[in-house]
Parts: C-alpha cells; sequence; structure tokens
C-alpha cells in the first residue's frame, strides 16, 4: 500500500512567516507533487519534482518554492506567507516516469493540510 | 481560466439507481483522463481512467465514457451505494500538467 504522509493536518500561520509543508511517501516513487484545494476551484498544481533535486512549477508557483533533497520527500515552502494562501495543500506523488516528464497518471495523495494564514 | 469543468457541483442519488458525474474539458490536446473520489478529511484517490484512443472504460460498478468530439467525459456508477457517497473530481492530462476539474459532490441516498 502506497502511504504518502504530510507533517501536520492543521497549521495556523501569521502573515509574513515563513511556512513549511513536509511530504513524505514510502514507495520508491520518482514523481512527487503540490497542489493546493480551493471551493470552486479545484485541486491547481503548485510544483512538481520528477526526480531528487529537479522541479518544475506548475499552475500557480507565484509565492511558493519547493525542496527535494532525497527521494521520499518533497517540501512545500511559503517564504512569507499571506492570507490568500490560506487553504488546503495536498501532496501526491507517482510512479514511472516518462523520459523525464512526470508520470501524471494515477497520483497518490496524502491527507492534506489545512493552512490558515492570519 | 478553469479547461476542466464539473457543472454540477452536487448530485444525489437514490441507492441502487445510476449516478452520472460529468466533465468537460476546453483542450484537444489532453490524451489521457482520471477520475478521484475524495472523502472529507482524506486525500484524493484514484477511481478509474482512460486514454483518448477509447470511449469506454469499466472496472466492476465504475464506467468512464469518452466523447472527444464533444469534449466530454462521464462517470457512470450503477448500481449506486451510500459509501459512494463524497466529492468526485474529474481530471485530463496532456504534456506535464494535469487539470482537475472543480468537483462533484454525489450523495446516495439509502
Amino acid at each position: 500500500d502506497v502511504k504518502v504522509t504530510q507533517s501536520s493536518r492543521y497549521l495556523v500561520k501569521r502573515t509574513g512567516e515563513k511556512v513549511f509543508l513536509e511530504c513524505v511517501q514510502d514507495m520508491d516513487h520518482e514523481n512527487m507533487f503540490w497542489y493546493r484545494q480551493d471551493p470552486g476551484l479545484g485541486l491547481r498544481l503548485i510544483y512538481f519534482s520528477y526526480d531528487v533535486k529537479m522541479k518544475e512549477k506548475g499552475d500557480i508557483p507565484e509565492g511558493y518554492s519547493v525542496s527535494r533533497e532525497k527521494k521520499e520527500r518533497f517540501s512545500l515552502i511559503l517564504e512569507s506567507a499571506s492570507t490568500n494562501q490560506t487553504s488546503m495543500y495536498l501532496c501526491a506523488s507517482s510512479p514511472e516516469p516518462v523520459l523525464g516528464a512526470p508520470n501524471l497518471h494515477e497520483q497518490f495523495f496524502g491527507p492534506g493540510t489545512r493552512l490558515t494564514v492570519l | 481560466d478553469q479547461q476542466v469543468k464539473q457543472n454540477s457541483p452536487s448530485l444525489s442519488v437514490q441507492e441502487g439507481r445510476i449516478s452520472i458525474l460529468n466533465c468537460d474539458y476546453t483542450n484537444s490536446m489532453f490524451d489521457y483522463f482520471l477520475w478521484y473520489k475524495k472523502y472529507p478529511a482524506e486525500g484524493p484517490t484514484f477511481l478509474i481512467s482512460i486514454s483518448s484512443i477509447k470511449d469506454k472504460n469499466e472496472d466492476g460498478r465504475f464506467t468512464v465514457f469518452l466523447n472527444k468530439s464533444a469534449k466530454h467525459l462521464s462517470l457512470h456508477i450503477v448500481p449506486s451505494q451510500p459509501g459512494d457517497s463524497a466529492v468526485y473530481f474529474c481530471a485530463a492530462t496532456g504534456a506535464n500538467n494535469l487539470f482537475f476539474g472543480t468537483g462533484t459532490r454525489l450523495t446516495v441516498i439509502p
């Protein structure tokens, strides 16, 4: 069974704080993803990574950065949190990259982190 | 601009009947389509997918239909069960991105 875990289920931070969201997967997947889920907007891709130390921008990378120092861990960083970053953040992983492009099929999701920025 | 749309935010169906969830997309370059199911306080879980070279894929009670000319796909659940009550997201992929719809909340009434 694939397990994707996220460091916190709920997080409350203040505007301007630096925020780290951690994600760990235990199935040796090459690809990892960060999404945010907002009402009426569905899931939107922030960043993804198809290998250690590799990262690619998704749809909405502004205000975020990521780090992938180890294959199993993918971190999302909010350098200076703002109230419009209040959201549900979902991490996902998937196997079998194809020629450097991420395998976007059948991603396995973590339970999510609900972040509130005051 | 939403490239994948689910125009029905909610759907209620009687147990045992068919549930039909719809999804429309705008980008003709999408080549693979997926449905995910999400329970409260959990991440989405993959349900079923279809390649753009097919028009139907079936897995038990779940069938996905793809109409490329209409840029439309649908998920049929027969028979619907109370445990199917969840939010369903359709998603489409092409190149290096995966686009999700806004979700439809299905309630199956016992």
